[in-house]
């Protein structure tokens, strides 16, 4: 069968508080960043992107924030609902690079 | 509707009996890819196509061949698969040459008994 899986960090909040999930990245050379939300047994789905040239950017309920410096990204979710409870996981590419590199996932939990 | 469609959802097969994965997109997105995901990890590239051009990552075993006979659709093929080779297997497509938002379909579970 399948090989034991990593656990993943888990985030547990309450609903309706805000939600705040980290990603570092090692490539300093990355200039485009995407967060993915993965429920149980789909694929993922695109949440909200950022290019290196922001540090800032929003959706609806969601804010990406982007620190080249310390090459550290965030996801906020305001609000935090039960349907956005789900595994998250950034993601990220160089220039001249079609593909993108998944970091490691943080599971968010939201209880009612 | 959905736009990146894989079949099977799930799938078993038997040690070492070959195995096929497909993956049909309306997008008409110049790239494909294949990820591979174990439970609990981020999803792992394996090989991605930009249009017929294909590219493998270096640590993908020769295990794992793929097809790509048009623009719509992808095929994976294991050839011999292992007890290690039970995963969710992702297909993903995205346009250009320089990468934007993939879209990911619903993947399929492999399961090897």
């Amino acid at each position: 069968g399948e090989s034991v899986g990593l656990h993943l960090p888990t985030l547990s909040v309450q609903e309706g508080d805000n939600s705040i999930i980290n990603c570092a990245y090692s490539n300093s050379a990355s200039d485009y960043f995407i967060w993915y939300k993965q429920e149980s047994g789909k694929g993922p789905q695109f949440i909200i992107d950022i290019r290196s040239n922001m540090d800032k950017r929003q959706g609806q309920r969601v804010t990406v924030l982007l620190n080249k410096t310390v090459k550290h990204l965030s996801l906020q979710i305001a609000a935090t609902q039960p349907g956005d409870s789900a595994v998250y996981f950034c993601a990220e590419t160089s220039p001249g690079y079609s593909t993108l590199t998944f970091g490691k996932g943080t599971m968010l939990l939201v209880s009612p | 509707d959905a736009m990146v469609i894989q079949n099977p959802r799930y799938q078993v097969t038997q040690f070492g009996k070959p195995v096929t994965l497909s993956c049909s997109q309306t997008l008409n997105h110049n790239v494909m890819y294949w990820y591979q995901q174990k439970s609990s990890q981020a999803p792992k590239l394996l090989f991605h196509y930009y249009d017929k051009d294909f590219n493998n990552e270096a640590d993908t075993p020769d295990n794992f061949q793929s097809r790509r006979p048009n623009t719509s659709f992808c095929f994976l093929d294991i050839r011999s698969p292992g007890l290690g080779d039970a995963a969710m297997y992702l297909c993903a497509t995205s346009r250009g040459s320089t990468v934007s938002e993939a879209f990911f379909g619903q993947g399929t579970r492999l399961t090897v008994v």
